[in-house]
């Protein structure tokens, strides 16, 4: 199965920073790749897909980019309500696979 | 609004069969595809496995030989059903619709689950 690898396991930042976090696939997933956000005791929910594609709900502060084995979710600036930990997810080959996850958390 | 709402016991004994449900208001089962997710506490997400169309599935290699997704249109509820847990079966499940294959958009609230004598 494909593995994804995401980095760093904690960023640790304050409001008004820029975040980058990483996934990196042990083969290449094209451009299937989604990213999610989750919050405590809460389902994930889906911010972006297909690699690039924001999804309903989110504002245009992130963005995705990234094709092949290497992904990237950028938060332009952070707002209080950004801090959650972040999942990716590829969708190329079953069993689709999940990363580990990174959580962002207040500096 | 679609909504997705877990039910079952949320306890099971180990070497017996974990059993939830899904219900699903809002869109009819008929279409789309309907996951079902899992997270052990603390710890990442692995995708259990989707129906889909009438009655086609997908299964995770690592759970296939315990695992059974099934759906009653009727009742707009698909179900899992997970053989001869352990302690490792241990998790919060999630059912989730995709309408992009691969792509969960709809989440439940999730059900924890454990797995102890």
């Amino acid at each position: 199965e494909i593995v994804l690898t995401q980095s760093p396991a904690t960023l640790s930042l304050s409001p008004g920073e820029r975040a980058t976090l990483s996934c990196r696939a042990s083969q290449s997933v094209r451009s299937y790749l989604a990213w999610y956000q989750q919050k405590p005791g809460q389902a994930p929910r889906l911010l972006i897909y297909d690699a690039t594609h924001r999804a309903t709900g989110f504002p245009a502060r992130f963005s995705g980019s990234g094709s092949g084995t290497d992904f990237t979710l950028t938060i332009s600036s952070l707002e209080p309500e950004d801090f959650a930990v972040y999942y990716c997810q590829q969708r190329d080959t079953w069993p689709y696979t999940f990363g580990q996850g990174t959580k962002l958390e207040i500096k | 609004q679609v909504q997705l709402q877990e039910s079952g016991p949320g306890l099971v004994k180990p070497s017996e069969t974990l059993s939830l449900i899904c219900t699903v208001s809002g869109v009819s089962i008929s279409s789309d595809y309907w996951s079902w997710i899992r997270q052990p506490p603390g710890k990442g997400l692995e995708w259990i496995g989707y129906i889909y169309y009438s009655e086609n599935t997908n299964y995770n290699p690592s759970l296939q030989s315990r695992v059974t997704i099934s759906k009653d249109t009727s009742k707009n509820q698909f179900s899992l059903s997970l053989r001869s847990v352990t302690a490792a079966d241990t998790a919060v499940y999630f059912c989730a619709r995709q309408i992009v294959e691969g792509v969960p958009l709809d989440w439940g609230q999730g059900t924890l689950v454990a797995v102890s004598s």
